[in-house]
Parts: structure tokens; C-alpha cells; sequence
């Protein structure tokens, strides 16, 4: 069965320090792997995808599909990075289960001043 | 463009009772999912509807039922409340069901059953 595990239920660096969420999945296919945020008193939206590569407010993953992994990192954290970020994973493609996303328990960053 | 709504925001319920959570959408989107939040568990998956006129069971279905009632709106029933089903509860949608594409979220509804 698809699984994804975020080990961190919480995570509390200080501001300028980097850091570093992690996520691993376990899934037979072709994955694709999203991290999602939700910031106090808003609404959970997207982050970043693997398949996009991009870097969204300073922060990259890397899909590491030989130790399933898909680690969130950002080498300098500001205090507006404190929430709650969730990993998910979908079956790539379309049809049957695919495009069902698949969430970890989360991990809440905490950025101190 | 106000995205996906919900209504209510905060709703009590007596175990036994019944009650509907409403979402409606505004992207023109064809996907539409109900997920619960519950502490320590992060998001599951309670139905979803691919496009208009079809629904199909999540991950923890049990306990409820949907309605894909037009492109825009997609309720969620709950026909007899048990405290287990206290949760956050959140719509999303997407354009198609295609993983490459993103699930917009609602802000939530937080329901308690006593």
C-alpha cells in the first residue's frame, strides 16, 4: 500500500538556520511527490512539486527515488516559515486511483526570532 | 473569485443526528474531494468526485455519504453523527483528476459531535 511518512511532528530551528523536513514514501510505481503548507488561519495549498523542480519561497526537494525520499529544504529560515507543511504523494497519471492524493501526518516548522 | 467555499464554518452535533457540509467551487473545475484532518493523521481521503455526475469512495468512507449535485457543489452528509467523526473537515478540487494537477483547498469546517 502507498505510504508516506513524515517522522517530525514538529520541527523548531532559530531564523537564519537551515532546515531540512523530511518525507518518505513507499510505492511500487511511478510516483509524484508534493509538499503542501497550511500558515495560521489559512487554507492548506500547494508548495512545491517534484516535477516542476522549482524553488517556491527559498525552498527546494529532491525526489530521491533510491531512498524514497523527498525531503523539504531551505538553507536560511525566516519566522513566516512557521506552519504546518504535509507531504503527499499521487499515482502518476490519470484514471483509476491516480490524481488521489496521499498525505503524511505533517510536521509543524516553528521559526524562533 | 472566491475559490472553493464551505459552509458551515463550525457546526455541534448530538451523537445521532444529521447534518450536510456544503462546497461549492468557482475554478470550472471537473474534480472534487472531501478529506478529513484529523490530529496526528494529517489528511484522508472521504469520497471524491471525478466530474459531474460521479462519485467514488476514499480511503474512509464509512459513515457518510456525497452528492456531486452540479460542476460547482459537492456535499457531504453525515446521516447519524458519532463522536468519531469529530474532525476538521476540507474540500478541494482540481482541474481534472490528473496528477499533474493542483488540489485547491477550502478553508475548512470543524465539527464536533458530542
Amino acid at each position: 500500500a502507498q505510504r508516506v511518512t513524515q517522522p517530525e511532528k514538529l520541527l523548531s530551528v532559530f531564523k537564519g538556520a537551515p532546515v531540512e523536513l523530511k518525507c518518505n514514501y513507499s510505492y511500487s510505481g511511478s510516483p509524484e511527490l508534493f509538499w503542501y503548507v497550511q500558515y495560521s488561519r489559512q487554507r492548506l495549498q500547494l508548495l512545491l512539486r517534484h516535477i516542476s523542480r522549482e524553488s517556491i519561497k527559498g525552498f527546494t526537494a529532491d525526489l530521491n527515488k533510491g531512498e524514497t525520499s523527498f525531503h523539504l529544504k531551505k538553507p536560511f529560515a525566516q519566522e513566516e516559515d512557521s506552519a504546518m507543511y504535509y507531504c503527499a504523494l499521487s499515482e502518476a497519471g490519470y484514471g483509476g486511483s491516480q490524481g488521489n492524493l496521499i498525505f503524511g501526518k505533517g510536521t509543524k516548522l516553528s521559526v524562533k526570532p | 473569485n472566491a475559490g472553493v467555499t464551505q459552509t458551515p464554518k463550525f457546526q455541534v452535533l448530538k451523537t445521532g443526528q444529521s447534518m450536510t457540509l456544503q462546497c461549492a467551487q468557482d475554478m470550472n473545475h471537473n474534480s472534487m474531494y472531501w478529506y478529513r484532518q484529523d490530529p496526528g493523521m494529517g489528511l484522508r481521503l472521504i469520497y471524491y468526485s471525478a466530474s459531474e455526475g460521479t462519485t467514488d469512495k476514499g480511503e474512509v468512507p464509512n459513515g457518510y455519504n456525497v452528492s456531486r449535485l452540479n460542476k460547482r457543489e459537492f456535499s457531504l452528509r453525515l446521516e447519524s453523527a458519532a463522536p468519531s467523526q469529530t474532525s476538521v473537515y476540507f474540500c478541494a478540487s482540481s482541474l481534472n483528476r490528473d496528477s499533474s494537477y493542483e488540489q485547491y483547498f477550502g478553508p475548512g469546517t470543524r465539527l464536533t459531535v458530542t
